[in-house]
């Protein structure tokens, strides 16, 4: 099974509104971590938010916010007020907190495109 | 800050040539990975190093092999190279907290961007 789900392959949003990369994960680790990365054309990975398990307040980072939903093993990310410079793939990624190796699992990511 | 430095930026090689990738991780991180990523595909884990040591094992091919070395930079040695074997492989490292203290991100190096003629 997929241990990180992205079902969004392309997705467009207009500039200055706010759009949001879904994204679900399996695992039956209690302990695990969730970030979001983007790379952009250029081709570097920049990480750009994280989640803890444990965490009970939802992750923000400027523009950034997680929206953690534990129930329904999701951490869509929420990208405010977009730019044109946040047109990028958007990747998903989990560690597995007790997890004996050191494994980050990744979606297949999504290209946000933002609109002028 | 100090980021993770990959060298070097841009390779191309022949088929059936070999090739070396350099990785120095962010100081003070113990967990070093090397990750492949082709065209438009999500990054491939080959394998980390935790301490020095092999820690875990991703679908690595066997003409390939990496180490890390006693200053903690890592080196991904790549033997018979093949057209296949065109990507961009990513270094990266994090900080491995004990279990329950959280999980430390990844940091990623620039890449290095690999092209088999």
């Amino acid at each position: 099974a997929q241990k990180i789900t992205q079902t969004q392959p392309g997705m467009f949003v207009q500039e200055k509104e706010a759009v949001t990369l879904d994204c679900t994960y399996d695992t039956s680790d209690p302990s695990y971590g969730l970030f979001w990365y983007k790379q952009p054309s250029s081709g570097e990975m920049i990480f750009l938010i994280y989640q803890g398990s444990y965490d009970q307040q939802n992750a923000t980072e400027g523009r950034y916010s997680l929206n953690f939903q534990k129930a329904r093993k999701s951490a869509n990310l929420v990208i405010s007020a977009s730019q044109l410079g946040d047109s990028a793939m958007y990747f998903c990624a989990m560690r597995e907190g007790s997890d004996t190796g050191n494994q980050f699992y990744f979606g297949t990511g999504t290209s946000l495109t933002v609109i002028p | 800050a100090a980021g993770v430095i990959q060298s070097p930026r841009h390779l191309i090689k022949e088929k059936r040539e070999t090739a070396t990738l350099k990785c120095y991780p962010i100081p003070r991180h113990d967990t070093v990975y090397w990750y492949q990523q082709g065209p438009g595909q999500d990054p491939q884990f080959l394998i980390s190093f935790y301490e020095k040591m092999q820690s875990d094992k991703g679908s690595i091919p066997d003409r390939f092999s990496a180490q890390q070395f006693s200053d903690y930079h890592s080196e991904l040695n790549m033997s018979s190279l093949e057209l296949g074997d065109s990507a961009l492989y990513f270094c990266a490292s994090s900080l491995g907290l004990p279990w329950g203290q959280g999980v430390s991100p990844l940091h990623f190096g620039n890449g290095t961007r690999l092209t088999v003629t």
